[in-house]
């Protein structure tokens, strides 16, 4: 199985902050990357795919860069509602894996 | 509008079985894969497994590979995930997703989520 690294764990920042997460991959996936975006109580919303592809409807501070084995997911100007946890996950293979998650909060 | 909408909580006892479901609708069953994916109670996301409605093609991990049976009918548009015999383990909250193909092969819409709580 392709194992996947998020870091870090959990992270504090202001409203207006740039904010950036990383994920690693234990070997090459491409761009095949999503990431999600799971608030407490609700199911996890589909962010980026390929990497650095802005799912419609996603406000444009998200974005996302990377390909091979490292990842980041970047948050231009973190806002209250970005308050959440963040995954992301490969689809390199069919046998699909998450990482451990980065929960954001807002100071 | 795509949707999937999923079954209601369950309250089960160990060594039950139980069957969810998940019902999509607003785009083509039989063209995407549904997914499963497992959140225990303050933890992450773990893909389950994955069925393909068309042929009832089915993937499973092997974390989950012979604790769980996935399945589709796609007559009704319905994914199943079924247990034999629940542990208390298994309380979690279950997602199902839908799965595209190719360079599509994430999960772009979700289910509400089941909660099922395994419990004597």
């Amino acid at each position: 199985d392709i194992q996947m690294t998020q870091s870090p764990s959990t992270l504090s920042a202001s409203v207006g902050d740039r904010v950036t997460i990383t994920c690693r991959a234990s070997q090459s996936i491409s761009s095949w990357l999503a990431w999600y975006q799971q608030k407490p109580g609700k199911a996890p919303k589909l962010l980026i795919y390929k990497a650095s592809s802005l799912e419609s409807g996603v406000p444009s501070r998200f974005s996302g860069s990377g390909s091979g084995t490292e990842f980041t997911l970047t948050i231009s100007s973190l806002q209250p509602d970005d308050s959440a946890t963040y995954y992301c996950q490969q689809y390199n293979s069919y046998l699909l894996t998450f990482g451990g998650g980065t929960k954001v909060e807002i100071k | 509008e795509v949707q999937l909408v999923q079954s209601g909580a369950e309250v089960k006892k160990p060594g039950e079985s139980l069957k969810i479901s998940c019902k999509g609708s607003g785009y083509n069953f039989t063209n995407y894969w549904i997914g499963w994916v497992r959140q225990m109670p303050g933890k992450g996301l773990e893909w389950m497994g994955i069925v393909y409605p068309g042929d009832s093609d089915t993937r499973y991990s092997p974390s989950f590979q012979g604790q769980v049976t996935i399945s589709a009918d796609k007559s009704i548009s319905t994914a199943y995930l079924q247990w034999s015999s629940l542990k208390a383990s298994d309380t979690a909250m279950y997602y199902c997703a839908r799965h595209g193909v190719g360079d599509r092969s994430f999960f772009d819409y979700w289910g509400q989520g089941t909660l099922v709580t395994v419990s004597s």
